[in-house]
């Protein structure tokens, strides 16, 4: 069955440092993979999203992530935080009927000044 | 497009209580899921439909019910309400499933007492 393992429950960081939020999956199926991040009090919005092609994929504000098949990992990075970073990321893998997706427990992001 | 519309955004129930959470899109998406949200725990699949008439069991099922006699609708029914469905509750919808993008609402918080 699939799954996924966020490696961290929280990250706090300072302004314009750079960051990395940690995700392992498991699966043995073709995988389709996705961060979606939620601002407080707010629903899940879709980062970025890994389907096939190139490895490493890229969202409008600046986060990339590398889909790395033989450690089994999809890790979050930006090179440069803002305060308005701030927020809960999940990572997620698509389940085997591709019908639903499967989410990990969520990395809180703090970023202070 | 006002996209996924829940209602209400906040209610307290008393244990043995029943309600209806509701859930609308207007992106003709076949697939819609609903999700409870614990702390530290991430997202857990309650229910979901593939399409107007079509549900099945997400993870954690019990003490819900759902219907989807409509593509826009999908209401999920609480009966007998117990202090362990104190959650804020998501609703999302699909058009490639476990594929594609999950557009979700804003969220429900539900309190049992």
């Amino acid at each position: 069955a699939q799954s996924m393992t966020q490696l961290d429950s929280q990250v706090p960081v300072f302004e314009e440092a750079p960051v990395e939020l940690r995700c392992n999956y498991s699966s043995s199926v073709s995988v389709y993979l996705f961060w979606y991040v939620q601002y407080p009090n707010q629903g899940l919005q879709l980062l970025l999203k890994y389907l096939s092609g190139s490895t490493l994929v890229e969202s409008i504000n600046g986060f990339e992530a590398e889909f790395n098949k033989s450690q089994t990992s999809f890790h979050l990075r930006k090179p440069s935080v803002h305060i308005s970073d701030t927020a809960e990321y999940f990572c997620a893998v698509s389940d085997q009927a591709g019908t639903a997706l499967i989410f990990g427990k969520g990395t809180t992001l703090s970023v202070s000044s | 497009n006002a996209g996924v519309t829940q209602t209400p955004k906040f209610r307290i129930l008393k244990i043995g209580q029943s309600m209806t959470l509701q859930c609308t899109q207007d992106m003709n998406h076949n697939y819609m899921y609903w999700y409870r949200q614990d702390p530290g725990m991430g997202l857990k699949l309650i229910y979901y439909s593939v399409g107007a008439g079509i549900t099945d069991k997400g993870e954690v099922p019990n003490g819900y019910n759902v219907s989807r006699s409509t593509t826009e609708d999908f209401p999920l029914r609480l009966e007998l309400a117990a202090p362990s469905q104190t959650s804020v509750y998501f609703c999302a919808s699909s058009l490639e499933g476990g594929w594609g993008e999950q557009y979700f609402g804003p969220g429900t918080r539900l309190t049992v007492t």
